[in-house]
């Protein structure tokens, strides 16, 4: 079974320009979830979806980043314009339905801001 | 102050050595409790998965939950080189999708 997919891994950009993730979940899993870890940190949640629905965004800064899950499979977070604090690791997670399924990890997109 | 508390290391052991993790929490209303495996550039990966009090056992890997003190443990026996990895706590409540995540604890299993 394949895992949890993403792309690009590592990506640099200069502040205020734009930039966008790209995941494929595993296959069947309804729940992606969208994580920032920071060095040194753990994962924070940005956002989740069930199926094409954002359910908890709370934690996504909406002024500059935006994400979406079209046919609730794919997603990509686009962040526009990019600032210097942003340079982390962006992490995307799957899982089935419930809320005791086991999370599985991608390996992350590294972005550095300059 | 957190939720959840890590200690964020370095620990540096032999190889052979018995691995003690720790994780302190402040949120009561926590019942599930996992261990997560993270190598460097890679994902965390799921490693134990506890539900409320008591002892897990994995092969080598032991987890410990004590929500009477709201502490809780991974044990790691005959560690090996390849054990050598940050180690992610996370704990949700019931019912709850949302995951929190301790800080990571380094560990280094030197040959």
């Amino acid at each position: 079974e394949a895992g949890v997919v993403q792309s690009p891994r590592y990506k640099i950009i200069e502040k205020k320009q734009p930039v966008a993730f790209w995941c494929n979940p595993i296959s069947g899993h309804n729940t992606l979830y969208w994580y920032l870890q920071n060095l040194g940190q753990g994962p924070e949640l940005l956002i989740r979806y069930e199926n094409e629905e954002a359910v908890d965004d709370s934690q996504l800064p909406k002024d500059r980043f935006s994400a979406e899950r079209l046919k609730g499979v794919d997603s990509t977070l686009k962040i526009q314009p990019a600032e210097l604090g942003d340079s982390a690791v962006y992490l995307c997670a799957s899982s089935r339905a419930t809320a005791t399924d086991t999370q599985y990890f991608g390996p992350g997109t590294r972005l550095t801001v300059l | 102050q957190k939720e959840v508390e890590q200690d964020p290391g370095p620990l540096s052991v032999p190889e052979g050595a018995i691995v003690s993790l720790n994780c302190t929490y402040s949120n009561s209303a926590f019942q599930y409790f996992m261990w997560y495996r993270q190598y460097s550039r890679k994902g965390p990966e799921l490693l134990m998965y506890t539900y409320s009090s008591g002892n897990k056992e994995d092969g080598r890997f032991t987890a410990q939950v004590d929500k009477s003190s709201k502490y809780i443990s991974l044990f790691i026996r005959d560690s090996q080189p390849s054990d050598s990895a940050t180690y992610l706590c996370a704990m949700k409540s019931t019912g709850g999708f949302k995951t929190i995540f301790g800080a990571g604890t380094r560990l280094f299993v030197k040959a």
